[in-house]
């Protein structure tokens, strides 16, 4: 595709419900990344693949979040018993090079956990 | 925790001024870049800068590096009102440079 393409980009859910968030890359792009942020911070990290695999899953708060990507190219953030302070915008971004080059940034799902 | 911490946290200037914002690091990197976010929208690449650059150029945008204060600073020329919006710096965190990790963000506003 064009760009990087995130769906829903709006997701509001009860405390307690299951979420999953999907993220479409730039089409060949082998890195894609996960981010959360929250309203007037900065990106926070979450997750960083590199292929299938997860080359860097230290962001992930907690074992409610887990993201799969398992044919390198699409990636699913799921999101279990979710908590108001899960709300926020999820961020996808993808790179053919990693963080040794610019990153494309999708449009965000914005979370909201009432 | 954010590796980049933006300076100021919040800008206002007239139309036609110069924008400047500093970014402040702890760690080693292998290069230094900032993005811009308008409001709701995601994150748009502005400029990379490597650690062995002092100073980057494109367009109305200039970039230098410090590594040995472990600081950035990016300036806008000639702000237009269409510079409003969010500026991130964000350093690559990992010994593989595959990390990125933002700072906090400056939020310019520019008033026509």
């Amino acid at each position: 595709g064009a760009g990087v393409s995130q769906t829903p980009s709006n997701k509001v859910t009860e405390k307690g419900k299951y979420v999953e968030l999907r993220c479409d890359p730039i089409s060949g792009h082998t890195a894609l990344y996960w981010y959360r942020q929250s309203l007037g911070q900065g990106p926070e990290f979450l997750i960083y693949f590199q292929g299938t695999g997860a080359a860097d899953d230290s962001g992930l708060p907690n074992d409610r979040f887990f993201a799969v990507r398992p044919e390198g190219s699409v990636s699913t953030l799921k999101i279990q018993r979710t908590e108001r302070g899960d709300s926020a915008v999820y961020l996808c971004a993808s790179s053919s090079s990693g963080g040794k080059g610019e990153l494309f940034f999708g449009e965000g799902s914005r979370l909201t956990v009432l | 925790s954010q590796q980049g911490e933006e300076d100021p946290q919040a800008l206002s200037i007239q139309e036609g001024e110069n924008a400047t914002m500093n970014c402040s690091y702890k760690t080693s990197i292998n290069n230094l870049q900032w993005y811009r976010q308008n409001s709701g929208r995601g994150l748009v690449h502005l400029i990379l800068i490597r650690s062995n650059e002092r100073e980057k150029h494109s367009g109305r945008l200039r970039v230098t590096l410090d590594t040995s204060k472990k600081s950035s600073s990016l300036l806008i020329t000639a702000s237009r009102a269409a510079d409003t919006a969010s500026y991130f710096c964000a350093t690559d965190s990992d010994a593989a440079g595959n990390k990125l990790t933002f700072g906090g963000g400056t939020r310019v506003l520019v008033k026509p």
